[in-house]
This record gives C-alpha cells, sequence and structure tokens, in this order.
C-alpha cells in the first residue's frame, strides 16, 4: 500500500533563508511525486511532480523538489523563502498502476519577516 | 485551458437535512474525478473517485454518496446530514498518468 509521511507538522523560517519541507513516501513500483500548497479557504494548487527524469525538478514560484530513490525521499526547497510562502504543504505519491493518489498529512510552514 | 468550479462556496445545513455539492470540470474530456474532505485545515480524505460516467469507487463508508451523470459533472450527496459532515469539501481532476487539480472547495457547516 502507498503512503507518505511528513515528518513535521510545522516548520519556521526566517525570511530570506532557505527552506526545507521533508516527505517520505511508500510505494509498490515506479512513484509518480508532487507537491501542492494550500493557502487558506482555498484549494490546493500544484506546485510541482517528479515523475522520471532528473532528480532535481523544478517548480512553480521559485520551488524545486529532489527525488531520492534510496532513502525514498522528495523534500521540497527553496533557496529564499517569503513571506508570502506561507501556507499548508502537502506531499503526494501515486503508483504507476493505479489511479489514485495518496497524500500526507501536511506541513504548515511560517516564514517569519 | 482547463478550469474545476464547485459550489456553492459555501454552506450551513441543519442536521438531518439533504446535501448536494456539485462539481463541474471545463476543457477536458474523460478526466478523472475526485472528492476530498478535509477537516480543521490538514489532511485530505478521499471520499470517492470516479474514472468514467456512472462509475464511482467509495473509499470511504459513510452517509455521503457520489454520482456522475456527465462526463465532467460530479455530485457529492447525503440523504441527512450529520454533525460530523462538517469540513472543507475539494473536487479534483486529473488525466490518467498526471497530477491532480483542485477545486476552490466548499465550506459546510452542519448546525
Amino acid at each position: 500500500a502507498q503512503s507518505v509521511a511528513q515528518p513535521e507538522d510545522q516548520v519556521n523560517v526566517a525570511e530570506g533563508n532557505p527552506l526545507t519541507v521533508k516527505c517520505t513516501y511508500s510505494v509498490s513500483g515506479n512513484p509518480y511525486l508532487f507537491w501542492y500548497v494550500q493557502y487558506p479557504n482555498r484549494g490546493l494548487q500544484f506546485l510541482l511532480k517528479y515523475i522520471t527524469g532528473d532528480n532535481l525538478v523544478k517548480g512553480s514560484y521559485g520551488f524545486e523538489a529532489e527525488f531520492n530513490k534510496s532513502q525514498t525521499s522528495f523534500h521540497l526547497k527553496k533557496p529564499s523563502a517569503l513571506v508570502s510562502d506561507s501556507a499548508l504543504y502537502f506531499c503526494a505519491v501515486r503508483d504507476n498502476y493505479g489511479q489514485n493518489f495518496v497524500f500526507g498529512p501536511g506541513t504548515r510552514l511560517s516564514v517569519l519577516p | 485551458s482547463q478550469t474545476i468550479h464547485q459550489w456553492p462556496a459555501t454552506l450551513v445545513q441543519p442536521v438531518g437535512s439533504p446535501l448536494s455539492l456539485e462539481c463541474t470540470v471545463e476543457g477536458t474530456s474523460n478526466p478523472n474525478l475526485y472528492w476530498y474532505r478535509q477537516a480543521a485545515g490538514r489532511g485530505l480524505q478521499l471520499l470517492f473517485y470516479s474514472v468514467g460516467i456512472g462509475q464511482i469507487s467509495s473509499e470511504v463508508p459513510q452517509n455521503l454518496s457520489a454520482s456522475r451523470p456527465q462526463d465532467r459533472q460530479f455530485i457529492l450527496s447525503s440523504k441527512k446530514l450529520l454533525l460530523s459532515d462538517s469540513g472543507f469539501y475539494l473536487c479534483a481532476w486529473s488525466s490518467n498518468l498526471y497530477e491532480q487539480y483542485f477545486g476552490p472547495g466548499t465550506r459546510l457547516t452542519v448546525t
């Protein structure tokens, strides 16, 4: 069965500093991995995905993520955080057999001015 | 381009009343459609998904039901709401292989 872990409920970072939001996964077969962001009372917005190819994936708003197969991780990163990046971040995985996505519990990112 | 709509945006309903939430997708055909519920601004619970008209899979036993009367229309219903049905309901679509795109959500409060 597929599963996603986001080990940190909350991440605090100062504006201008680099940020990392962690994600580890378990899936049979090759994983399709995704990051989404959610602002209050809004739907989730797609940030980036890993399907195949380069382990470093670049996405929207300056975010990137690094796929590490040996560590089964897909951590979200940004070189310089903005206050406007403060939101709830979800990691998700989909295996290449099924139709369903499995989401992690979410990590709340707070960027302090 | 593709867009996804949900309505209503907010809803306050008494316990025991019926429910109908609607989701429509534009700009794509034969999408996979999904209903999620999000409680307390955290994790997503998959409720139903559909790979085609009339094809509904239920992930969680409950007093909710879903229907897909048209290719790009997905409806979430209940005959009698419970207090525990309160939450933020999200509809999403995807093509067969790639990411999901979410609607703006419906905030349901059962009183």
